[in-house]
């Protein structure tokens, strides 16, 4: 079965306190990982594809990584506007387009 | 405005009721999704459409329909609603050409059923 596990569930920071989150998957086909924020009453908004093993994107103080069975979110000297819940999905083989999405990992970075 | 855009933002109807959520996009998607998100079980598919005559089933359709009225319109019906249907229902548009996958989502339909 597909399956993409996030962790932790939710993580506390102090500003300045670089961390990392985790996102798990085991699939048939992968065909591109994402990773999207989410801030309360809003609707995902994109971060980052990685389409292959070893693969890294960057923006501002994120940076996703990706190996064959997990990504990682780097998060270096967060600020507290990093607070959201980030959420990870992967892109199945095939022409669906269809996302399936881990649970979330609900990030707060304390002044 | 948003590209995405979903109504009612908030709604409170009973058992029984049956409830539309409104999607309309202006982003010129012909791909369009329909998602629930419920705490600690992440966003689930619900329905999916490719295009005004493509309307295909996601992991959980059950007690759900839907209608593609036009490219940029795509609604989800509960013909009788339940209390586990409580839930932040998301519409989301993709774009086939740009081959990324990258869904982008309206701000989301809270709905209690009671």
């Amino acid at each position: 079965e597909d399956q993409v596990t996030q962790s932790p569930e939710a993580l506390r920071l102090q500003e300045g306190e670089s961390s990392s989150l985790n996102c798990s998957y085991t699939v048939s086909g992968l065909r591109g990982l994402f990773w999207y924020r989410q801030d309360p009453g809003k609707g995902p908004e994109f971060l980052f594809t990685l389409y292959s093993a070893g693969e890294e994107k960057e923006k501002e103080r994120l940076k996703a990584t990706l190996t064959k069975k997990e990504s990682f979110l780097h998060i270096t000297a967060p600020k507290p506007e990093d607070s959201a819940t980030y959420l990870c999905a992967v892109r199945l083989s095939g022409n669906t387009g269809k996302l399936i999405f881990g649970q979330g990992t609900t990030l707060q970075v304390k002044p | 405005d948003a590209d995405v855009t979903q109504t009612p933002r908030n709604r409170i109807t009973k058992t029984g009721k049956r409830i539309m959520l409104e999607c309309s996009q202006t982003k010129g998607h012909d791909r369009m999704y329909w998602y629930r998100q419920d705490p600690g079980l992440g966003l689930r598919l619900i329905y999916y459409s490719f295009d005004v005559k493509d309307i295909n089933k996601g992991e959980i359709s059950d007690g759900y329909s839907v209608s593609r009225q036009a490219q940029a319109k795509f609604s989800l019906s509960l013909e009788s609603a339940i209390p586990n249907q409580t839930a932040l229902y998301f519409c989301a548009t993709s774009d086939p050409r740009r081959n990324t996958g990258e869904l982008f989502f309206g701000e989301g339909s809270r709905l209690t059923v009671l």
